[in-house]
């Protein structure tokens, strides 16, 4: 069963506005979180990351947002630009030297 | 430039026909992984290694091999492919073992086919 789930395998939105883009996890053991970007015929790239001890963090456009409670992450892109248009993969720490990926959500954004 | 590549890029091959796929990177990174990515299921790590002669079995090592012999090259080998391997491939590697999330760079992916 996968401990990182990203629900929506896809997202459309328009140029400008907001991309909200969703990740929940299964274990609460789990306190780091991270988002990559992934473009075609590219390798992930690292976007953001948000420890547990936070409930934001915030980098230019992007947003993460972590609810411990609900162990839900979700990433804000505002406002959000062509190429913004990507792979996005939702990840958690289990140890130093391992991280569980999600599915991915691919996002379009629309001129 | 500060690189993880990777070859090949694309591969069409058979059941049974063993084969390698190089990573090299140039950042003089003590860790290194590989990991496929499959449709529904992101990307899974299969082998990965803090550093030379040091390899450990991921999520999904089954049918892979690895080995460490330098710290810029960490190859993965499919000795007997199935068509449960076809598949994109991931190699990475990271300055130091903490916190490899954040700086863990990706090489640009191999895609294979086995058929």
């Amino acid at each position: 069963d996968q401990q990182v789930k990203q629900n929506s395998p896809s997202l459309s939105v328009q140029e400008g506005r907001i991309s909200i883009l969703n990740c929940d996890y299964t274990n609460s053991m789990f306190d780091y979180f991270l988002w990559y970007k992934k473009y075609p015929a590219e390798g992930p790239t690292f976007l953001i990351s948000i420890s547990s001890i936070k409930d934001k963090n915030e980098d230019g456009r992007f947003t993460v947002f972590l609810n411990k409670s609900a162990k839900h992450l979700s990433l804000h892109i505002v406002p959000s630009q062509p190429g913004d248009s990507a792979v996005y993969f939702c990840a958690a720490m289990v140890s130093y030297d391992e991280v569980i990926f999600g599915p991915g959500t691919s996002l379009s954004v629309i001129p | 430039e500060a690189q993880v590549t990777q070859n090949p890029r694309y591969l069409i091959t058979v059941t049974g026909k063993k084969l390698t796929v190089t990573c090299s990177q140039n950042m003089n990174h003590e860790y290194m992984s590989w990991y496929r990515q499959d449709p529904g299921l992101g990307l899974r790590q299969i082998y990965y290694s803090m550093n030379v002669e040091v390899t450990d079995k991921g999520d999904v090592p089954e049918g892979y091999k690895v080995s460490r012999k330098e710290k810029r090259n960490f190859p993965l080998i499919l000795e007997s492919p199935s068509p449960n391997q076809t598949s994109l491939y991931f190699c990475a590697s990271s300055p130091r073992v903490a916190v490899v999330g954040e700086t863990q760079y990706f090489g640009p992916g191999t895609r294979l086919l086995v058929l």
